[in-house]
């Protein structure tokens, strides 16, 4: 589990603002970085992915930005909505691999 | 089209007693894995099974068992329930890892 660290653990942002949550990982040998939403009594389910070709990816108010070397990689909500109020997992894997690695979680309140 | 299916949705066990989780996916995945998400903790790996017909342990695998049924459903048994296994669990699909991961909706356990 440490080779995965999110933060922060908890955020609260007003409704129009930018929430960013950052992952630092460990392992040298992962190519795949996505991000996992999951609201109360639900799984988890993909939001959004990037591969290390790129150092960004936006899907509408959703980017991901990555650092190689830094060895983090970031999940930006523009415009942040009380409907985005979820907990959100980095899991970053290898391609070649058969599992990923989850984070501990960040809560999102979104307040209106 | 259901995805992952997941029963039952709660469960109270005493200690001692043993269960078997029920996971059934429809989208023709190879792989399905069983996590386990306990608060501030994220989700940990409990089981795998990259294809049908083969299983590996993950993070956590002690006090568990699975089987890969067919293609379709994997299951995962508590042999002798402790107070420590008390959680929600997910089962999950994909083609591949590291890919896009389909979770079922969860079972809360609670073990007395």
């Amino acid at each position: 589990q440490q080779q995965v660290k999110q933060s922060p653990q908890s955020l609260i942002v007003q409704k129009g603002g930018i929430s960013i949550i950052n992952c630092a990982y460990e392992n040298t040998a992962f190519d795949y970085f996505p991000w996992y939403q999951q609201f109360p009594g639900k799984g988890p389910a993909l939001l959004i992915a990037i591969r290390p070709d790129v150092s960004e990816k936006k899907e509408g108010r959703f980017t991901i930005s990555f650092n190689k070397s830094a060895k983090q990689f970031s999940l930006h909500i523009m415009d942040s909505q009380p409907g985005d109020s979820a907990t959100y997992f980095c899991a970053p894997g290898e391609t070649s691999g058969s599992r990923l690695t989850f984070g501990e979680g960040t809560q999102l309140t979104v307040n209106p | 089209n259901a995805g992952v299916t997941q029963t039952p949705k709660f469960q109270v066990l005493k200690t001692g007693q043993s269960m078997t989780l029920q996971c059934a996916q429809d989208m023709n995945h190879n792989s399905m894995y069983w996590y386990r998400q306990d608060p501030g903790m994220g989700l940990r790996l409990i089981y795998y099974s990259a294809s049908e017909g083969t299983t590996d342990k993950g993070e956590v695998p002690n006090g568990y068992n699975v089987s890969r049924l067919n293609k379709r459903e994997f299951s995962l048994r508590l042999e002798s329930a402790a107070p420590s296994q008390t959680s929600v669990y997910f089962c999950a699909s994909g083609f591949r890892a590291n890919e896009k991961l389909f979770f079922g909706s969860g079972t809360q356990l609670s073990v007395l």
